[in-house]
Order: structure tokens, then sequence, then C-alpha cells
């Protein structure tokens, strides 16, 4: 199998802020994993890129200084929102993709962040 | 530039068979997914196609033609578990995944 784990699954937080969500791969190396972000009813959007052992790569529009990344392990990447806002509000999604062919990718559970 | 195109959503009934295309222009190819994603859920793999052809995979199949830039997932025995977004997914030159907007699935009994 292939499973990615993520945690927490859900959670509430004061503007201003930080949340930290990991994702971990449970049962296989992923020298690479993704962090993505979905708002309700609209596609999957790409954050960031993150390479194990490296600085993780962001899509254009996304600033780095406010959703930092480590993958400090072959098995594990997090995600923390600074200074959360009431905008990013969102479900985050994690993937790690395999290291052989075909490269798939296997998400994580999601994490839904609600800023009060 | 890199575009995946789908249809927003269509809608089938229970027992039959649907049809979902997706059609694509990318830098590069290694490789077309398919996710399906239920609402408040993550996407959970599908299929994969790399060469052209039919993959098989139980009720769900999935067809590929590169020169055509072409694929299409193809539901069969429609049952309402199977309302979701399906999510089609093309891996570039640089192995990145670009997806599509997805497909909102609609079952009606």
């Amino acid at each position: 199998g292939a499973v990615v784990s993520q945690h927490p699954s859900w959670v509430i937080c004061k503007s201003g802020t930080s949340v930290k969500i990991e994702c971990r791969s449970l049962d296989f190396q992923a020298t690479t994993m993704f962090w993505y972000r979905q708002f309700p009813k609209q596609s999957l959007m790409l954050m960031a890129t993150s390479n194990e052992g490296s600085k993780a790569t962001y899509e254009q529009g996304v600033e780095k200084d406010k959703f930092l990344i480590n993958h400090a392990s072959l098995t594990l990447s997090t995600l923390t929102v600074t200074s959360a806002h009431p905008e990013d509000s969102s479900f985050y999604i994690c993937s790690a993709r395999k290291t052989r062919e075909p490269y798939e990718q296997y998400f994580g559970p999601g994490t839904r962040l609600t800023v009060t | 530039g890199q575009n995946i195109d789908q249809p927003t959503e269509m809608t089938a009934t229970e027992g039959a068979i649907v049809q979902i295309n997706c059609t694509y222009q990318t830098s590069g190819f290694n490789g077309l997914f398919w996710y399906q994603q239920h609402a408040g859920e993550a996407p959970t793999f599908l299929s994969y196609n790399v060469l052209d052809g039919l993959e098989e995979k139980g009720r769900f199949s999935s067809f590929l033609s590169r020169s055509k830039g072409y694929s299409y997932l193809l539901l069969k025995e429609l049952q309402m578990k199977d309302s979701a977004s399906y999510l089609c997914a093309v891996m570039d030159s640089n192995y990145q995944l670009i997806w599509g907007a997805g497909t909102k699935l609609i079952i009606k009994p």
C-alpha cells in the first residue's frame, strides 16, 4: 500500500497565531512531497513542492515567509502557517510522491484549518 | 502554456455508463493520472496511463491517445457512491503534475 497521514485533521486557531501541519508517508519513502490548498468547490491549488534536505519550491503568489515548509526526513514534511488570518482558512492537503515510476502521488486525508 | 481541460459537471443515472473526457497540452508527457475526490476529502488515485490504449480496473477504465492529447475515464455500472469529482492530471517533463479543474459527477437514482 501507500499510506500518507496528516495531522491534525482539523484545527481552529485565533487570528495571529501559527499552526503546524504534519504530513507523513507511512509505508514508503518520499523524497518529494507537495502541499496543496483547496477552497470550497474549487480545484486543488499547488502551494509548494517540498524536497527532502533542501528548500521548498513555492508557486507564484504563495508567500514563503508565511507558509514555512520543512522536509527533514524521507517520511515527514511539515507546513507551518504563520500569523494566520481568516483568509487562510482552507483545506490543506499534502501528497507524497513515490521515488519509482510511475511516480504517482498519494494524498493525505487533508487538514481543515479555520482561523477565527 | 500548459492546459488541462475537462467538463465542469456531468450527470448520469445509477447503473448506467459515463465517460469523462480530458484533453491536455503540456510541456512533455510522463503519464496521465485520474483521481477521485469526494466532497470534503482528499483525492484518491484511480489510474495511470503512459502508453496509448485502454487500462481496465474493475468498473473503471481509462484510455489514452498521446497523439491527440486526449484521455477518458469510463465508469460502468454506476453506483451512488461514485458521485464525486474526478480529476485528470498530467505529469510533465519535470515530473510535476499539472491538474485539471475536475469534473463533478452527479449520480441520480
